[in-house]
């Protein structure tokens, strides 16, 4: 199995810009979550996915931030527009199932800096 | 609301040396708990979870957990420390609605 799979795996952009990081998870996993990794707040979970709808996107930062999955192998996270505070890691995880002992599975991450 | 605390931010141990790394957490219900690492540039991989049970658990690459209930704690140890283990380890607690919160990890740095 090839895992889970960000795009793309480092992103720079002007402040302003419209980003788009894809997730595509692992084949048969029916739970999605995006995740942001900061130095000052550290991992924290922006939004979860159960079968394609958003189950809980109480930490989305913004009106600036939205995530998609319109299908079950594809998932869109869109920063509009970009701000430097912005700059993270981001990361896409999935689970086989929305049931709290399913072990999440991580991306390798998108790197995003926003000049 | 669940939380996890790693007290120690960073740890340096010389190669070979045990390792201890702390885990509180604070949860209402029977947690969950998940030990994972991150290696520099990397994501999250899973090194052990405790769900119920044996309440001292083994995990990949020579890694054990003990759940201590009355201590709310979940520490990760190791008795020998490799070079490759350099990393950063994240302690976690999921929620009946499988939404993962993570502590502030631990980074800890091998000593050669």
């Amino acid at each position: 199995d090839a895992g889970v799979i960000q795009s793309p795996r480092h992103e720079v952009t002007e402040m302003g810009q419209e980003v788009t990081l894809r997730c595509k998870p692992i084949s048969g996993h029916n739970s999605l979550f995006w995740y942001r990794q900061t130095m000052m707040r550290g991992l924290e979970l922006l939004i979860y996915f159960n079968n394609n709808v958003p189950i809980d996107d109480s930490g989305m930062p913004e009106d600036r931030f939205s995530a998609k999955m319109p299908n079950a192998s594809f998932s869109t996270l869109k920063i509009q527009p970009s701000e430097p505070r912005d700059s993270a890691v981001y990361f896409c995880a999935s689970s086989p199932s929305g049931g709290a002992g399913n072990i999440q599975y991580f991306g390798a991450g998108t790197r995003l800096s926003v000049l | 609301a669940q939380s996890v605390t790693q007290p120690d931010i960073h740890i340096t141990v010389s190669e070979g040396a045990s390792l201890e790394l702390r885990c509180n957490y604070s949860y209402g219900a029977t947690p969950y708990l998940f030990w994972y690492v991150q290696s520099p540039g990397q994501g999250l991989q899973l090194l052990l979870k405790y769900f119920s049970g044996d309440t001292l658990v083994q995990g990949i690459k020579g890694f054990e957990a003990e759940f201590k209930r009355s201590q709310s704690s979940f520490n990760l140890r190791k008795p020998s420390v490799h070079w490759s283990d350099a990393a950063e380890y994240f302690c976690a607690v999921v929620n009946a609605g499988n939404m993962l919160t993570f502590g502030g990890g631990t980074r800890l740095m091998v000593k050669p």
